[in-house]
């Protein structure tokens, strides 16, 4: 049973551009949530995606943005990425209550 | 006051020791809790979860619940040295929907 995946592992951009991260959940998981983790932190929830629609949303500017598929994978888009945005990226699929973390995508801006 | 609190540590203890990790919540409607489990450049492990008052016990950890003094915490029994990681506390928090707030972690080494 394949666990959640994520792409790529990780990810040099520079700062203004834009970066798209995806996510497969778990099987039989429909919900995917994404995290924000900087070094030394607990993960930021960004927000999540159930039913192909964002569900819930933390404190993040409208510059993340999200999508989720009918297959209920996932991407998390980041546009005019900054300096502050360098992080681990995590995915987090669920059915009910109980996450499941993707191995991450360490993004570094320069 | 932050969501969710735990001591940034770390906590040091022997192998063969206890280790008590602890964590309050802001949040009196809470109704889910977990710990994570981390290891360094890793991403968070599930390894306990508590919906309701009282203990669960799973193996040599042990989660205790007490949503009166809104707090939560993951006791380990027979700590080793591979069980040297940081320990996430994660709580459902109601926030016009539910999602789930981390607490920054506490940074646990057993010392052989």
């Amino acid at each position: 049973d394949a666990g959640v995946t994520q792409s790529p592992t990780h990810l040099i951009k520079t700062r203004g551009q834009q970066v798209t991260l995806r996510c497969s959940p778990k099987s039989g998981h429909d919900t995917v949530s994404w995290y924000q983790q900087a070094l030394g932190q607990g993960p930021q929830f960004i927000f999540q995606y159930y039913e192909e629609e964002e569900r819930q949303r933390g404190n993040f500017p409208d510059r993340f943005s999200g999508h989720q598929f009918p297959n209920y994978s996932s991407e998390l888009n980041v546009n005019a990425l900054l300096l502050g945005d360098s992080a681990l990226y995590l995915c987090a699929s669920s059915l009910a209550a109980e996450q499941y973390f993707g191995p991450g995508t360490r993004l570094t801006v320069t | 006051q932050k969501e969710v609190e735990q001591n940034s540590g770390p906590l040091s203890v022997p192998e063969g020791a206890i280790a008590s990790l602890n964590c309050t919540y802001s949040d009196r409607v809470s109704q889910s809790f977990f710990w994570y489990r981390q290891y360094s450049g890793k991403s968070p492990e599930l390894i306990m979860s508590i919906y309701s008052n009282g203990d669960k016990e799973d193996g040599r950890f042990t989660a205790q619940l007490n949503k009166a003094s809104q707090y939560v915490s993951l006791l380990i029994r027979d700590s080793q040295p591979s069980d040297s990681a940081t320990y996430l506390c994660a709580v459902n928090m109601r926030a016009g929907g539910f999602k789930t707030i981390f607490g920054a972690g506490t940074r646990l080494f057993v010392k052989a």
